[in-house]
């Protein structure tokens, strides 16, 4: 089945540095999405992409599709304690008949902010 | 809108009984789906709605597992003979379909079987 590699496992940062995190697949995906997850709740949905090579910014969140369709990226710039939390990737394929397949997600990247 | 909502929160029972969640996605949502996570995991997909119609299970979704969406609105999602496995989060999430396929995620049900 399909597998996404999401990097790192988990990051410490301090407060007003930027982050950087990545999810890699062994398939193609059609689209890529990126949530956040606080403790005790859903995802929450912070950026979707259609297309390959798409560049989308959600204030200062920055996510990028990959050109080969098998990778994403997400930067968050100037980093503050709300940021704290689980952000998982999660990619999406689409079939002929115009459905669309569950998300696969990645394991999630435990961002930990120190002040 | 009104986001998706689960209900209940939070399920604690006895290994071997029957437990049953809904979830209400955001209205016109056609799509529904249905996942299980567990801890230090991304979710996983169990299920997935059309409006009523049942398009697509995972191998995940054992034989004591069943899902409903009786009239394309809100969703239940009933486990049998519940065994210790089975203690998760069972999330729900939907979308339009039409106007996108982004999925909008409920709190979830947290499930603890003793």
């Amino acid at each position: 089945g399909q597998q996404l590699n999401q990097s790192p496992q988990s990051m410490f940062i301090q407060e007003g540095e930027d982050v950087s995190m990545n999810c890699t697949s062994s398939s193609i995906f059609n689209t890529w999405l990126w949530y956040k997850q606080d403790p005790g709740e859903g995802p929450v949905l912070l950026i979707a992409l259609y297309k390959a090579g798409e560049l989308t910014s959600n204030g200062r969140l920055t996510a990028q599709f990959g050109i080969t369709r098998k990778d994403s990226f997400l930067n968050i710039s100037a980093s503050i304690p709300s940021d704290v939390g689980i952000y998982f990737c999660a990619g999406q394929s689409f079939y002929s008949g115009g459905g669309a397949d569950g998300l696969t997600f990645g394991k999630g990247t435990h961002l930990i902010i120190q002040p | 809108d009104t986001g998706v909502s689960q209900d209940p929160r939070h399920k604690i029972t006895k290994r071997g009984q029957n437990v049953t969640f809904r979830c209400d996605p955001i209205s016109e949502h056609n799509r529904l789906y249905w996942y299980r996570q567990t801890l230090g995991q991304g979710p996983e997909f169990l299920t997935y709605f059309q409006n009523e119609a049942q398009l697509e299970k995972s191998r995940l979704l054992s034989d004591r597992f069943s899902a409903e969406r009786p009239k394309g609105s809100f969703s239940t999602l009933e486990i049998q003979r519940t065994e210790q496995g089975d203690s998760a989060m069972y999330l729900c999430a939907s979308s339009h379909g039409v106007r996108g396929n982004e999925q909008f995620f409920g709190p979830g049900t947290r499930l603890t079987v003793l």
